[in-house]
């Protein structure tokens, strides 16, 4: 079944470590997006990458990092210069392809939670 | 502040009801999407309305969109304790570009 892996499900990270999240999708979409949500809110958008080779911050990008070297991939790190790590991270995906850009919903994975020792 | 800001907030039913939750929002859309979310899960799509349809319906969801107004509605009929959940309203500013969502609103359905 194609759908989008994120791992893992729990991480700790220490004072002054970086740590990296994991995403995978099989649905071969060409957009891939990072969100992060706070409890009892919404999400917001942290990074995106609209195609290979190219990614674009969002509206809270300071203290993350993210590459798409393949299409299928897009991890997420969480630097030591992000002060407020405790979240949810929700990476989802989208069809990029010509004529079906307009209007098509978001798949997303089933999040971790990231949180400090 | 948020684009789509839901209300209210949280909402408690019981089973067989109909439950309605609210969405407005600021700048004019392309199109608005309502997502599910189940405690500690992922966001499921529910259903997309372009800025052009006034009404959609799937199965027991109903949504209706006024642009005029600035708002959207998701209408839950004969709810069943399967519903409790978070629902969220995203609007897309343009065909391609990215969402932006509201805070949510905790649905309970109870048994």
């Amino acid at each position: 079944d194609g759908g989008i892996t994120q791992s893992p499900k729990y991480l700790f990270r220490k004072e002054g470590q970086n740590v990296t999240l994991s995403c995978e999708q099989n649905l071969n979409h060409d957009a891939m997006y990072w969100y992060r949500q706070d409890p009892g809110q919404g999400l917001r958008l942290i990074y995106y990458s609209q195609i290979v080779n190219d990614f674009q911050k969002g509206d809270i990008a300071e203290g993350y990092s993210v590459s798409r070297e393949k299409k299928e991939s897009f991890p997420l790190t969480v630097t030591s210069a992000q002060k407020n790590p405790t979240a949810f991270y929700l990476c989802a995906s989208r069809t990029g392809r010509e004529r079906l850009w307009s209007n098509q919903p978001q798949h997303f994975g089933d999040g971790t939670r990231l949180s400090i020792l | 502040s948020q684009q789509g800001e839901e209300d209210p907030q949280a909402l408690s039913i019981q089973e067989g009801e109909n439950a309605t939750m609210n969405c407005s929002y600021k700048t004019s859309i392309n199109n608005l999407q309502w997502y599910r979310q189940n405690s500690g899960r992922g966001l499921v799509h529910l259903i997309l309305i372009r800025s052009n349809e006034r009404e959609k319906h799937s199965g027991r969801l109903r949504v209706t969109l006024d642009t005029s107004k600035k708002s959207s509605s998701l209408l839950i009929t004969a709810s069943r304790a399967a519903d409790t959940a978070s629902y969220f309203c995203a609007t897309a500013l343009n065909a391609g570009n990215m969402l932006t969502f509201g805070g949510g609103t905790r649905l309970m359905v109870k048994p």
